[in-house]
């Protein structure tokens, strides 16, 4: 069972179009987190979300946290190629223990 | 500074064979992970470090999985016995201490099980 889903599991779009990916629970987290995964590397953190309601920005990244606490959207303005990646959630169970989404696959093609 | 580095990149054993995964953390870091990503999933929790011990090493699949860090810096995970469903990235990652935000990860180490 995933603690966590995202979806889509994988979105093909082209550059300029807009996008929104989802990440759901039926469990409440203390924060929750978006990491962007490159082939053969680790994953990077792009922000975390820790207050129901939340919403931070990233260039043209938006991220919300949802008012329980038990789900987060990332959006993305005007996809760019570079954008393509592994986009990862991960809400932060106890002290350390991070549980991660089985991560969306975003192309963005030219 | 250096971030953190996983060697062998790749490793590829028989069933049956013991292998260990080698993890060096940024330089000053207290807190060390170990997570296991399949393909096609996202990573998965093993074990997590303060200092020199295991502070949980609830998401260890079985016995045939241990890791040690004996003197805080470097760790190692072994991995007795391998089978085929043990094949996977193993990634680690590093923190400033046990209550920082931020997971600095490594580029991981793809095991093969043949």
């Amino acid at each position: 069972t995933q603690l966590l889903e995202q979806s889509p599991q994988f979105l093909s779009i082209q550059e300029g179009e807009n996008l929104t990916v989802y990440c759901n629970s039926s469990s409440v987290f203390s924060s929750l987190q978006w990491y962007r995964q490159e082939p053969g590397e680790g994953p990077v953190l792009l922000v975390t979300v820790v207050t129901g309601g939340e919403v931070k920005k990233l260039k043209r990244l938006t991220f919300q946290f949802g008012d329980a606490r038990k789900d987060s959207s990332l959006h993305i303005t005007a996809a760019q190629p570079g954008d393509t990646g592994l986009y990862l959630c991960a809400g932060r169970r106890g002290a350390q223990k991070l549980v991660f989404g089985q991560g969306t696959r975003l192309t963005i093609n030219p | 500074g250096a971030g953190v580095s996983q060697t062998p990149s790749n490793k590829v054993t028989e069933k049956g064979k013991y292998v260990e995964l080698r993890c060096d953390p940024i330089s000053g870091h207290t807190a060390l992970y170990w997570y296991r990503q399949s393909l096609g999933q996202g990573p998965e929790f093993l074990i997590y470090f303060q200092g020199t011990g295991a502070a949980d090493d609830s998401g260890l699949p079985n016995d045939r999985f241990f890791a040690v860090r004996p003197e805080g810096s470097v760790s190692t995970l072994k991995i007795q016995r391998t089978e085929r469903g043990d094949s996977a990235v193993y990634l680690c990652a590093s923190s400033l201490s046990a209550g920082e935000d931020e997971q600095f990860f490594g580029p991981g180490t793809r095991l093969t099980v043949l």
